[in-house]
């Protein structure tokens, strides 16, 4: 069964910084791979998300990820991040062969403004 | 509006009485799923139902069930609850069957359980 790793448990930024959280999974085969963010006291709302084609993928609020098959990773970015970003961010990965979302440990985002 | 309603949003009980926790989706869906969420552990599945009267176990089955008789519903019942079902549930929904495994969730609000 895959498994996902969120390697950042907790990053503190400024306003303006750049942003970029890891996440690794482990299956070898064709996978769906998302961004979810919770933002405090909600509940998960998808960021984006990759099925195929450009590994380059643009999500809402300004963020991007970037799919690495050769890496198993799928890590996220936003160029300048906001007082608003504060969250915490879930990556999580399917296959084409069942039907268990997995995900990842989740990285708590402080952003001071 | 498309939405996944969970409730209760609160609950506190004691070890042993029996508790649901109900969730209905009105986007006509017929995959829905439930998770725990807790710290360090991000969120884990406990079943999930691709369709009406098909559930199957996720990675942390042991003390829930549930029940899919109709496609909106699917509540999430503990028959014996003990201390260590303290957690954050959240329930999901997404496309339909054949579409399922690329669709992304919707998600209820959670519904935070404390078992004293």
């Amino acid at each position: 069964a895959q498994s996902v790793s969120q390697h950042n448990h907790h990053v503190i930024l400024s306003e303006a910084a750049s942003l970029e959280l890891g996440c690794n999974y482990s299956y070898g085969g064709t996978v769906n791979l998302f961004w979810y963010v919770q933002y405090p006291g909600q509940h998960l709302q998808l960021l984006l998300k990759y099925f195929s084609g450009d590994p380059l993928v643009k999500g809402i609020k300004g963020f991007e990820a970037e799919f690495i098959k050769s890496k198993f990773s799928f890590n996220l970015r936003k160029p300048s991040v906001q007082w608003s970003d504060t969250a915490e961010y879930f990556c999580a990965v399917n296959d084409n062969f069942n039907n268990d979302m997995r995900f990842g440990a989740g990285t708590r985002l402080t952003v001071k403004p | 509006e498309a939405q996944v309603t969970q409730n209760p949003r609160y609950l506190i009980t004691v070890t042993g009485k029996k508790l649901t926790v109900t969730c209905s989706q009105n986007m006509n869906h017929e995959y829905m799923s439930w998770y725990r969420q807790d710290p360090g552990l991000g969120l884990r599945q406990i079943y999930y139902s691709m369709n009406v009267e098909v559930t199957d176990k996720g990675d942390v089955p042991e003390g829930y069930k549930v029940s899919r008789k109709e496609k909106r519903n699917f509540p999430l019942i503990l028959e014996s609850p003990s201390p260590n079902q303290t957690s954050l549930y959240f329930c999901a929904s997404s496309g339909d069957r054949d579409r399922a495994r690329n669709s992304p969730l919707h998600f209820g609000n959670g519904t935070r359980l404390t078992v004293t």
